[in-house]
């Protein structure tokens, strides 16, 4: 069966921490992993990662995959009230089986 | 360019109701599905399609189907309404084999809040 798990679940800083958001998958044929950050609405795009070892940056978030030990890491640093989200990854499978498998997200919540 | 429009953005149904969520997206997409999200449950796919007629169940299929007669749009049927799907439904498309990294990006519509009373 495939599965992604993320862990935390749900997460408490302060504003100025630094976060590391943890995404394991176990999915057949593995192309590619999503993050996404979702408010009180749809999923927003934040990385895709198809390459281990290489490290995509988007200002203060950072995410890395790791397709040995078939995980992902997401880290934000210097957290900001505005962060507060959920934070999902989702694993890509190709060929003739093509589809997404979601994490059930971990709740980042960053407090002033 | 729209990109993925869902419709209705909220529906109240009586138990044992049928009803259609729809779903469009004018990117010429090839891979389309239908989520539904439950607190603590993330998002779980339902249906999905890679091409016009083709479809395929995801993890929760039962109590819905799905068509795709059309590249544009992905309509999700409710045969007979309850309680248990009430929920938040996300329609998402995106390319789906790219040399192009991006363009496997999945892009989500708004989400139809859904409750079988």
């Amino acid at each position: 069966e495939d599965k992604v798990v993320q862990s935390p679940l749900s997460l408490v800083v302060h504003e100025g921490d630094t976060v590391t958001l943890n995404c394991s998958y176990e999915v057949t044929n593995f192309r590619s992993l999503l993050w996404y950050k979702q408010e009180k609405k749809a999923p927003t795009f934040l990385f895709m990662l198809t390459s281990s070892g290489i490290e995509k940056k988007s200002g203060r978030l950072s995410s890395i995959l790791d397709k040995k030990e078939l995980f992902s890491i997401l880290n934000i640093t210097a957290t900001q009230t505005g962060d507060s989200a959920v934070y999902l990854c989702a694993a890509i499978q190709g060929g003739s089986n093509y589809k997404l498998t979601f994490g059930k997200g971990t709740l980042l919540t960053v407090n002033p | 360019n729209a990109g993925v429009t869902q419709t209705p953005k909220f529906q109240v149904l009586k138990t044992g109701q049928s009803m259609t969520l729809q779903c469009a997206q004018d990117m010429n997409h090839e891979y389309m599905s239908w989520y539904r999200q439950d607190p603590g449950m993330g998002l779980r796919l339902i249906h999905y399609s890679v091409g016009a007629g083709i479809t395929d169940q995801g993890e929760v299929p039962n109590g819905y189907n799905v068509s795709r007669s059309t590249t544009e749009d992905f309509p999700l049927r409710l045969l007979s309404a309850a309680p248990s799907q009430t929920s938040v439904y996300f329609c998402a498309s995106s390319y789906s084999i790219s040399d192009r990294e991006n363009e496997e990006t999945q892009y989500f519509g708004p989400g139809t809040r859904l409750l079988v009373l």
